[in-house]
């Protein structure tokens, strides 16, 4: 089993919709999470970090569920520009210190 | 430009051979990554400094790879005897210690083994 594990997608959904990923953790004492963002052919590039208590930026929204070891993210109102691809990532500390991406979930965002 | 820098872009190389790829993090970042990616995927873990100390390496990588940062600064990442498998897309990336754990990325090294 993975140690972060997402949909891979593709999420092809039209300009304005609202649209969910989940990703799920397999370590129990992971302690800090984030949403990345790709662009095809480029790094990624840190949309957000996920708090205990969730927390929203604009348009976009985490939430941490620590007991189910999920993490999601809600993009409201998509827009075109938000296609790519949202990696979700996992810091685990037993021993070091390591961040571990999931596979990421492709959105398409559609005219 | 403060960001992570990574270089070559790009290195085409002929299967046996080696090829070294350069790092250099945001300056005042002690904690560097390497991290390897192929199409479809998401960035693997290949190894990580604290400093110029290298804490952990990946099993997944064989004793052809080997990396270095001697002074705490910059990191070279060597591949030597190059396969077709290693094809992908190299990255670097920094954070700082005792902060908010943001990891930053460089642009990567795109490499091709023919």
């Amino acid at each position: 089993r993975k140690e972060v594990e997402q949909d891979p997608g593709p999420f092809n959904v039209p300009e304005g919709a609202t649209v969910a990923f989940n990703c799920t953790y397999s370590n129990s004492a992971s302690q800090s999470f984030f949403w990345y963002r790709q662009d095809c052919r480029k790094e990624p590039k840190l949309l957000m970090s996920v708090y205990s208590s969730g927390n929203e930026d604009g348009r976009f929204t985490a939430q941490l569920n620590r007991a189910s070891q999920y993490i999601s993210l809600l993009i409201r109102d998509s827009k075109l520009s938000d296609s790519a691809t949202y990696l979700c990532v996992v810091i685990t500390t037993s021993g070091t210190y390591k961040y571990i991406f999931g596979t990421g979930t492709r959105l398409k965002v559609l005219a | 430009d403060t960001g992570v820098s990574q270089d070559p872009r790009h290195k085409i190389t002929k299967r046996g051979q080696n090829v070294t790829f350069r790092c250099d993090p945001i300056s005042e970042h002690n904690r560097l990554y390497w991290y390897r990616q192929t199409l479809g995927q998401g960035p693997e873990f290949l190894t990580y400094f604290q400093n110029e100390a290298q804490l952990e390496k990946s099993r997944l990588l064989s004793d052809r790879f080997s990396a270095e940062r001697p002074k705490g600064s910059f990191s070279t990442l060597e591949i030597q005897r190059t396969e077709q498998g290693d094809s992908a897309m190299y990255l670097c990336a920094s954070s700082l210690r005792d902060s908010d754990e943001k990891l930053f990325f460089g642009s990567g090294t795109q490499l091709s083994v023919l």
